[in-house]
């Protein structure tokens, strides 16, 4: 069984589009996250939800809404896509909110723009 | 700001060889440190994390590392390296006092192995 899913695995998209994605983990953790993976593998925060409500919302563009229905998902929208917004994004999740847990991550989504 | 280095971008070593991966951290005080490693095409994974106590961490797949305080470093360490050690290997902290608890990743180390 895989912990943290993320679905779709591939998203190819023209540029004003909108698209979402999906996680979901099932390790009953109240933690989750997404992170974007740029071109050279550097990767950041952009979003933290702790018990479905957000903690961490890094300086992203406000084309990109997260929601969280409840504490095994966490999904991702953006809005309007650009070419920039190319990259994998990774779900992740942790027992709890806290800096020592240990976090598990999804297998990603390779977003593609043109 | 919290940040971490990882100097190596690609390191190229041999089937059986020795490896260490380098990474240093600047820090107020000392985070919470941990090596993840992603395959390709895969999330990534963790391997080890340094809270407190043994300097010296053992992880999943016989990696270690070794925190040294005085040179504000975390490097990984496999004494024997395998063709399925081929990686990217990515080091992070997080932040011991109470505050954003995020991780900082460092940018990583692409290992590759030769036969």
């Amino acid at each position: 069984d895989t912990a943290v899913s993320q679905t779709p695995k591939y998203l190819v998209t023209q540029m004003g589009n909108d698209k979402s994605i999906k996680c979901e983990q099932n390790l009953g953790h109240d933690t989750m996250y997404w992170y974007k993976q740029d071109s050279k593998k550097f990767l950041k925060i952009m979003f933290s939800y702790n018990n479905k409500e957000l903690i961490i919302n890094e300086t992203v563009p406000n084309r990109f809404s997260p929601k969280s229905p409840d504490k095994a998902h966490l999904n991702l929208h953006i809005n309007s896509l650009e070419l920039g917004d190319s990259a994998v994004y990774f779900c992740a999740s942790s027992q709890a909110w806290a800096a020592e847990e240990t976090q598990y991550f999804g297998p990603g989504t390779r977003l593609l723009v043109l | 700001a919290q940040s971490v280095t990882q100097p190596d971008i690609h390191i190229t070593v041999s089937e059986g060889a020795s490896l260490e991966l380098r990474c240093n951290y600047s820090y107020g005080a000392t985070p919470y440190l941990f090596w993840y490693v992603q395959s390709p095409g895969q999330g990534l994974q963790l391997l080890l994390k340094y809270f407190s106590g043994d300097t010296l961490v053992q992880g999943i797949k016989g990696f270690e590392a070794e925190f040294k305080r005085s040179q504000s470093s975390f490097n990984l360490r496999k004494p024997s390296v395998h063709w399925s050690d081929a990686a990217e290997y990515f080091c992070a902290v997080g932040p011991r006092q109470g505050g954003s608890e995020k991780l900082v990743f460092g940018k990583g180390t692409k290992l590759t192995v030769n036969p």
